[in-house]
């Protein structure tokens, strides 16, 4: 079956313009991450959503990111007024639910660059 | 807070011998343990997991991670390395029953010589 999808694959911005990042987790997969991987900070992990619940944000960067995840399916990530520090990629991940023995399934991500 | 510390940036082995990538973690009870790995330009893929049971885990492509609580370690290791095992390796811990994602280490870059 088809694996987690991400688009674009690759998104180049100017600085302050706002950017979506788009994720489509595996069909019946509850559970979605995401995660950002940069050189200096190496995977981090940003946001949970299970199902439709309210995600906890505390794991957000900064209040110029944000994420919503509709009819517990496809998610997008906002970052608005990029800085050059957001560059980094970008990964999605689903697992079957939530439970840390659940594997999560990553996509190949956004790779994100900010002028 | 859980962390995770993969000691070695970059390894290099010669092709057909032994590898072992080390991995310590920081948790009070025991984690769930993982180890991924990414290739140039891909996304990350599991190559085995603990939870419990058996300290010997056995993965995809010939690898093995052995969990030693008294060391608070999960080391990586495989018999003889081929080059296409060249690639980034990432250690993960998630103690927060996934809704607190995982926690990787920095990642271990693995060069094969011929």
């Amino acid at each position: 079956g088809a694996g987690v999808s991400q688009s674009p694959s690759n998104k180049v911005t100017e600085k302050g313009k706002d950017v979506e990042l788009r994720c489509d987790p595996i069909s019946g997969h509850t559970a979605l991450y995401w995660y950002r991987q940069s050189l200096g900070q190496g995977l981090e992990f940003l946001i949970y959503f299970q199902g439709n619940s309210a995600p906890d944000k505390s794991g957000l960067p900064s209040d110029r990111f944000s994420a919503e995840r509709t009819g517990g399916s496809v998610s997008t990530l906002t970052i608005q007024r990029t800085q050059q520090e957001d560059s980094a990629v970008y990964l999605c991940a689903s697992s079957f639910s939530s439970g840390g023995y659940n594997e999560q399934f990553f996509g190949p991500g956004t790779r994100l660059t900010v002028l | 807070a859980q962390s995770v510390t993969q000691p070695d940036i970059h390894i290099t082995v010669s092709e057909g011998a032994s590898l072992e990538l080390r991995c310590n973690y920081s948790y009070g009870a025991t984690p769930y343990l993982f180890w991924y790995v990414q290739s140039p330009g891909q996304g990350l893929q599991l190559l085995l997991k603990y939870f419990s049971g058996d300290t010997l885990v056995q993965g995809i492509k010939g690898f093995e991670a052995e969990f030693k609580r008294s060391q608070s370690s999960f080391n990586l290791r495989k018999p003889s390395v081929h080059w296409s095992d060249a690639a980034e390796y990432f250690c993960a811990v998630d103690s927060g029953g996934g809704a607190d994602g995982l926690t990787f280490g920095k990642g271990t870059h693995l060069i094969i010589q011929p």
